[in-house]
């Protein structure tokens, strides 16, 4: 099983302020993907970062992928109370596509 | 494209009783698909993988006989819960994966068993 560690456990920021959530791992990956998860809904797939020192923009959110593939970084720049939630990496050796969770960052931005 | 659903969206049971959630994938055939659970302020773990037309492998920890799965076709996969008893109260998720890598996730399943 290949782990993924995530940091911090919990975010609370001002509407406006800048967050970074870390996924960590000692194990290589082929491509990480992140997730955001609202309460007593399934995950959605906000990016899939493939290639080491990858750097994908998706409006405020910069995902970046370690040049060894064994860490991200997700970079929310001034956030908003939409973008509260639950925010998961996920990986897994391509062979069998399964999936193994970080344990997740909750984000809570304060109006 | 690429919606996967799931039904019920939450079940409240008696304790002893069987328990049928149903994933689907509208839109695409889904070569695999995935079931997890979540238990409150906690992350996703994975059940089993399920292949159409093959028995499922579950993992480590997870009693087949407890969770059956049956992927009877390319866009249908159930989970039954048999015997359901409080300790299975969670919220159960499946991912549905067409010919690429990709997971689609449907909404979850809230299951309470009193």
């Amino acid at each position: 099983t290949q782990l993924l560690e995530q940091s911090p456990q919990f975010l609370s920021i001002q509407e406006g302020e800048n967050l970074t959530v870390y996924c960590n791992s000692s194990s290589v990956f082929s491509s990480l993907q992140w997730y955001r998860q609202e309460p007593g809904e399934g995950p959605v797939l906000l990016v899939t970062v493939v290639t080491g020192g990858e750097v994908k923009k998706l409006k405020r959110l910069t995902f970046q992928f370690g040049d060894a593939r064994k860490d991200s970084s997700l970079h929310i720049t001034a956030a908003q109370p939409g973008d509260t939630g639950l925010y998961l990496c996920a990986g897994g050796p391509p062979a069998d596509y399964k999936l193994s969770f970080g344990a997740g960052t909750t984000v809570t931005v304060r109006a | 494209g690429a919606v996967v659903s799931q039904h019920p969206s939450r079940v409240i049971c008696k304790s002893g009783t069987s328990v049928k959630i149903e994933c689907r994938s509208l839109d695409f055939q889904a070569t695999t698909m995935f079931w997890y659970r979540q238990f409150p302020k906690q992350s996703l773990m994975l059940m089993a993988t399920s292949n159409e037309g093959s028995k499922a492998t579950y993992e480590q920890g997870v009693e087949k006989d407890k969770f059956l799965i049956n992927h009877a076709s390319l866009t249908l996969s159930t989970l039954t819960v048999t015997s359901a008893h409080p300790e299975d109260s969670s919220f159960y998720i499946c991912s549905a994966r067409d010919q690429g890598a990709e997971q689609f996730f449907g909404p979850g399943t809230r299951l309470t068993v009193l």
